[in-house]
């Protein structure tokens, strides 16, 4: 079984640019989170998707952040313009249902810094 | 209130030596999961074990067991015969059973183990 793809696997950007992550997730899992990992912090969620509708994004910085789950399966997690503190690990995870027993499972990341 | 909590930000122990990781949690839901997952300096999340609220026995998986103790609210993590390839970043979670069944980590506890 496929795992949850993420690209890029790193991206350097400057201050005000924009960026672009992208998520496929596990084949027919519903459920789609965007997690935002600070060095030497747990993942905070950033947005969770169910199908193709979004079930919570209050902690989105919505001035900046956007993301997107078309067809409700692969995901596009957008940054513009980018701040000096987005400087993170964008984890991209999944799951079947959601019910309390369902784990995630999560790619490997896109490591972000913003200079 | 932090939802879940760990309060050893660093851990050693000896190689072959059992070791615990703590973590408590916060949660009025009858219905939740606890789980803990590993993160090597590679970044990806793996899943280690999953304790339901409503299991009786505690969880095992291999060399890793979760000490479950409800009326505390407490999930520790239990390695035994540690290996240096255990040396990672441990996060504790909860999954809720409702409304959003949204996913919360605990700011981790980083594990290095010596030869």
């Amino acid at each position: 079984e496929a795992g949850v793809a993420q690209s890029p696997r790193y991206k350097i950007i400057e201050k005000r640019q924009s960026v672009a992550f992208w998520c496929n997730p596990i084949s027919g899992h519903a459920t789609l989170y965007w997690y935002q990992q600070i060095l030497g912090q747990g993942p905070k969620l950033l947005i969770q998707f169910q199908n193709n509708g979004v079930v919570d994004d209050s902690q989105l910085p919505k001035d900046r952040f956007s993301a997107e789950r078309l067809k409700g399966v692969d995901s596009t997690l957008k940054i513009q313009p980018a701040k000096l503190e987005d400087s993170a690990v964008y984890l991209c995870a999944s799951s079947s249902r959601t019910g309390p027993n369902e784990k995630l499972f999560f790619g490997s990341g896109t490591q972000l810094s913003v200079l | 209130a932090q939802k879940i909590t760990q309060t050893q930000p660093g851990m050693f122990v000896q190689e072959k030596e059992a070791v615990t990781l703590d973590c408590t949690y916060d949660t009025s839901d009858p219905s939740y999961g606890l789980f803990w997952y590993k993160q090597p300096s590679s970044g990806e999340m793996i899943f280690l074990i999953y304790q339901g609220s409503y299991d009786q026995q505690n969880a095992t998986e291999g060399r890793y067991s979760l000490n479950f103790q409800k009326a505390r609210k407490s999930a520790n993590l239990v390695i035994s015969a540690s290996q240096l390839g255990d040396s990672a970043m441990y996060f504790c979670a909860m999954r809720e059973g409702l409304p959003g069944n949204q996913f919360y980590f605990g700011t981790g506890t980083s594990l290095t183990v010596i030869p």
